[in-house]
């Protein structure tokens, strides 16, 4: 089992709708959660970032971590075209150290104009 | 956030040969690691370059294919010697912010091997 679970996709969505993204994850030891969005043939971009439970919004965008369930969202509010792109989650267990991250898999969501 | 630049964006090289990849980051930075991301997957990391002694490779990873230098705190390369077409995949250097856990990356080398 990986530590890291995400749904492939793709996810396709009309413009305008709600889109959810999520990961679960086995390591309890998880801390800090990351989404990134990859675009084709570019680097991933922070999104969100969360330190342990609870929510957190930037415009269009919501990011939840469950930490008793190990489950992690994004939300995408009014999706648009320019959202299509390739959603990673990543987490860490600690602030220091030489441990990077630990990623999903990604997922592919293509908003349909 | 840090801007992070890599040289070269992309490039095709033949079987046997090296190449060194160039990470650029416009402040100094703890903590670059070195990532390898193949057609359709998600990141590996391959080693972190730590500053002033040898980088720290993950499992799978060994100096010898992927010696990685680190001489200050905002430059880091990455060698991928001895190519075949498995090496064929997007090399991304990433840093650690200095608050808190974010982590940036770099746009990504682009390797193909024939």
């Amino acid at each position: 089992q990986k530590e890291v679970e995400q749904d492939p996709g793709p996810l396709s969505v009309p413009e305008g709708a709600i889109v959810s993204l999520n990961c679960t994850y086995s390591n309890s030891a998880f801390q800090y959660f990351m989404w990134y969005r990859q675009y084709s043939r570019k680097g991933p971009e922070l999104l969100m970032y969360t330190y342990s439970s609870g929510n957190k919004e930037d415009g269009r965008f919501t990011a939840q971590v469950d930490k008793s369930s190990k489950y992690i969202s994004l939300f995408i509010r009014d999706s648009q075209p320019s959202d299509s792109a390739t959603y990673l989650c990543a987490m860490s267990a600690g602030d220091t150290g030489r441990r990077a991250l630990t990623f999903g898999s990604g997922t592919r969501l293509q908003v349909q104009p | 956030s840090a801007v992070i630049s890599q040289k070269p964006s992309r490039d095709i090289c033949q079987r046997g040969t090296s190449l060194t990849i160039q990470c650029q980051v416009d402040s100094q930075v703890t903590m670059m690691f070195w990532y390898r991301q193949q057609p359709g997957q998600s990141l590996t990391l391959i080693a972190t370059a730590n500053q002033g002694s040898e980088a720290t490779y993950e499992s799978g990873f060994v100096i010898d294919k992927f010696p990685i230098s680190r001489p200050n705190l905002t430059f880091s390369t990455l060698t991928v010697s001895n190519m075949s077409p498995e090496d064929s995949s997007i090399y991304l250097c990433s840093v650690r912010a200095a608050e808190g856990n974010r982590r940036f990356f770099g746009p990504g080398t682009r390797l193909t091997v024939l």
